[in-house]
């Protein structure tokens, strides 16, 4: 069974970097037609796509952030990385990782990180 | 970007009844390699997203086959032909059609 547990302090200061890491169980991150996908939902709000790595390292960020965004992965953890930098209160979300398998769609995610920006 | 663009927002509907979402998209979503990547997403309170209905009509595993999606190039429909306890949440649709990935604003379902 899949699972992907997103870990990362809860507060962040505004102007500084937040930093997400997403772990993956019962999968390789480096298996063919996965992609490796952070999406955010502010509180009581929709979704917003933020990016993603894939299976042989392609990443793709949403133009909306690319400025901000970091997405890296650790082979050797199974695990997928998110760095959003200078962070406002406009950041303050639930971050979720999640797999998005090619041909499918988003068929896994993690329970999601609630990450506050506050002085 | 693609917008996808739900009505309603809101939809109160009693128990045992259906229930109709709707999601127009700003432009077609017909890939290049002939499918359609428009997907369903189910919220529940105080869970993540889950996976309902793939490739417009295509049924997730679990999924209960009283969930049924339709719609071709920029119109899609999810409907819920009786409408359990279970089902209350905030319904996405969403595309993966062309990057940037997008969502629709959600459609709650909430029992009358």
């Amino acid at each position: 069974q899949l699972q992907l547990q997103e870990s990362g302090p809860g507060l962040v200061k505004p102007s500084e970097t937040l930093s997400l890491t997403c772990t993956v169980s019962g999968a390789s991150i480096s298996t063919t037609n996965y992609y490796w996908d952070w999406i955010r939902q502010p509180p009581v709000k929709g979704l917003e796509w933020i990016g993603r790595i894939s299976y042989s390292g392609t990443i793709y960020y949403n133009p909306s952030l690319k400025s901000r965004v970091t997405i890296s992965a650790d082979t050797s953890k199974n695990q997928f990385s998110l760095m959003l930098s200078s962070v406002t209160a406009a950041d303050t979300a639930v971050y979720y990782c999640a797999r998005l398998v090619g041909g499918l769609g988003f068929d896994y995610w993690g329970q999601g990180n609630l990450v506050s920006v506050s002085s | 970007d693609v917008v996808l663009t739900q009505t309603p927002l809101s939809s109160p509907v009693s128990l045992g009844q259906p229930a109709s979402i709707s999601c127009k998209s700003s432009q077609s979503l017909l890939h290049s390699d002939g499918n359609t990547y428009l997907n369903w997403l189910q919220q529940r309170p105080g869970q993540p997203p889950r996976l309902l209905i793939y490739k417009i009509s295509n049924r997730f595993s679990g999924v209960p086959d009283r969930f049924t999606g339709s719609g071709a190039g920029t119109d899609f429909t999810l409907k819920i032909s009786r409408v359990e306890a279970e089902d209350v949440g905030v319904y996405y649709c969403t595309q993966a059609s062309q990057l940037p990935y997008t969502f629709g604003q959600g459609t709650k379902l909430e029992i009358k």
